[in-house]
């Protein structure tokens, strides 16, 4: 069945870097967008951007333009989301999700990965 | 703040109805479905309603969804002591040109 597991908690200084891996399973890897939402302490759910795993090609809201990167690897299904210039507003819950249409955007994200707590302090 | 408008929070009784609202404009609700996702603290958000209305399958379907213009809604049916959770509508924002959430509604069983 499909799946996202993503790395372990992270703990960083201000004006570090943070690499959050999605591990994929149980569907095919380039045929759905994977999505990076984030989720600050007191705050609500938050969509950082997308990339889309066949080309490649990725989008972010202009307020993490600059600041992250996300790139993937397909011959081991995984995602990677690096944010960078870390500041003490970036500590959240970062979550992948998957959208539920096939080589398209839907924007419904059917499957999530558990989370990865990121802390900057 | 959100260019959606949901209550903070919303209360009930087990098998009450609850009523979630969302409000939006044009350039997010008025253009584009909504979708609306289910958050327990300590866990992974869940899809409740996606394309306005429809439940994806393992969605109870004592949650139902609609929406009308720039305003959205979504009804639990039956409220139930594990419906304690967050609740946020989301769509795609053509003046912000990125998808947005609301910024939740924490629905409490009494």
């Amino acid at each position: 069945h499909e799946q996202l597991v993503q790395s372990g908690a992270e703990v960083k200084k201000p004006g570090a870097s943070v690499i959050v891996s999605c591990q994929t399973s149980g569907y095919a890897f380039t045929a759905y967008y994977l999505h990076w939402v984030r989720l600050a302490p007191g705050q609500g759910l938050e969509w950082m951007g997308s990339i889309n795993p066949h080309s490649g090609d990725t989008n972010f809201v202009p307020r993490f333009q600059g600041r992250v990167t996300v790139t993937r690897d397909t011959s081991i299904t995984t995602a990677y989301m690096e944010l960078r210039r870390l500041r003490f507003d970036d500590t959240a819950i970062y979550y992948c999700a998957r959208d539920s249409g096939s080589f398209s955007r839907r924007f419904a994200f059917d499957v999530w990965g558990q989370g990865t707590v990121v802390t900057v302090s | 703040q959100s260019v959606m408008t949901q209550p903070p929070s919303m209360s009930g009784t087990p098998g009450q109805r609850v009523t979630i609202s969302c409000s939006g404009s044009v350039s997010n609700l008025g253009t584009y479905t909504v979708n609306w996702y289910q958050h327990l603290p300590g866990t992974a958000p869940k899809l409740l309603i996606y394309g306005n209305d429809r439940r994806p399958s393992g969605a109870p379907d004592r949650f139902s969804g609609s929406k009308s213009g720039t305003s959205a809604s979504l009804v639990i049916s039956g409220l139930q002591s594990e419906d304690e959770a967050d609740y946020y509508c989301a769509a795609w924002d053509d003046s912000l040109n990125g998808y947005v959430f609301g910024a939740g509604t924490k629905v409490n069983v009494l």
